[in-house]
C-alpha cells in the first residue's frame, strides 16, 4: 500500500497570506494525486485532481504541482471561507486508495 | 446536478449489525463505481472498498474484509454498506463516494455511527 504523508498537520495563517502544504508518497504516485477541502460537519470537497487541474469552481488562487514522490498544493491570498481542513488523496497504485493525514488551516 | 444523500445518523450496540444507505441521483447510476470511506479524529480518512453498481463486483481494504459489505439495488439508485459485528472503534462518519476516473469527485453528506451499550 502506498502511504501518504502530508504536513503539516496544522497551519496558521493570516488573510492575504500565501500558504503551502505537503504531501509525498511512500512510492512514484505518477501525478495521480487529488486534493480536497472539508469544512466542519461538511463532506470533503474536490479542488483539484491529477496534481494541478482545478476542478470546476475551484478558485484560482488555489494550485498544485508536483511529480514522482512529491507533491504540494498552495492557496494564494488566504481567504476566510478557505479556513478548513486539507487531504490528499493517491488514486495510481489501486486498491487501496489512501489519503493524507490532513492539513487543519486556522486564523492566526 | 449530481446528488448522493446518505441516510441518518446510527445509535447502535456493540456485536450488532448496521447498514447504511446512499441514493444517488443527477447522473446513471451504473456509469460510475461507488466506494465507502470512514473518517475517525484518530485516524483519519480510510478508504472501505468500491463496488461496481453495474455488475455488483466489489473490491475491500484488507483492513474491512469481514467488516463491511457493498451491495446496490438499481431499481432504486442505492449503495447500501453494512457493518458487522460492531465494536466501540468502528464509530465513525462514513460517506459514500462516487469515482471518476479513479478519483473520488462527489461525495455524500456522511452519516455518523456510534457504537455504545
Amino acid at each position: 500500500d502506498i502511504q501518504m504523508t502530508q504536513s503539516p498537520p496544522s497551519l496558521s495563517a493570516s488573510l492575504g497570506d500565501k500558504v503551502t502544504i505537503t504531501c509525498q508518497a511512500s512510492q512514484n504516485i505518477n501525478k495521480y494525486i487529488a486534493w480536497y477541502q472539508q469544512k466542519p460537519g461538511k463532506a470533503p470537497r474536490l479542488l483539484i485532481r491529477y496534481t494541478s487541474t482545478l476542478e470546476s469552481g475551484t478558485p484560482s488562487r488555489f494550485s498544485g504541482s508536483g511529480s514522482g514522490r512529491d507533491y504540494s498544493f498552495s492557496i494564494s491570498n488566504v481567504e476566510s471561507e478557505d479556513i478548513a481542513s486539507y487531504y490528499c488523496l493517491q488514486y495510481d497504485n489501486l486498491p487501496p486508495w489512501t489519503f493524507g493525514g490532513g492539513t487543519k488551516l486556522e486564523l492566526k | 446536478q449530481v446528488q448522493l444523500q446518505q441516510s441518518g445518523a446510527e445509535l447502535v450496540k456493540p456485536g450488532t449489525s448496521v447498514k447504511l444507505s446512499c441514493k444517488a441521483s443527477g447522473y446513471t447510476f451504473t456509469s460510475n463505481h461507488m466506494n465507502w470511506i470512514k473518517q475517525t479524529t484518530g485516524q483519519g480518512l480510510e478508504w472501505i472498498g468500491i463496488i461496481n453498481p453495474g455488475s455488483g463486483g466489489t473490491s475491500y481494504n484488507v483492513k474491512f474484509k469481514g467488516k463491511a459489505t457493498l451491495t446496490v439495488d438499481k431499481s432504486s439508485s442505492t449503495a447500501f454498506m453494512q457493518l458487522s459485528s460492531l465494536t466501540p472503534e468502528d464509530s465513525a462518519v462514513y460517506y459514500c463516494a462516487r469515482m471518476e476516473a479513479y478519483y473520488f469527485d462527489y461525495w455524500g453528506q456522511g452519516v455518523m455511527v456510534t457504537v455504545s451499550s
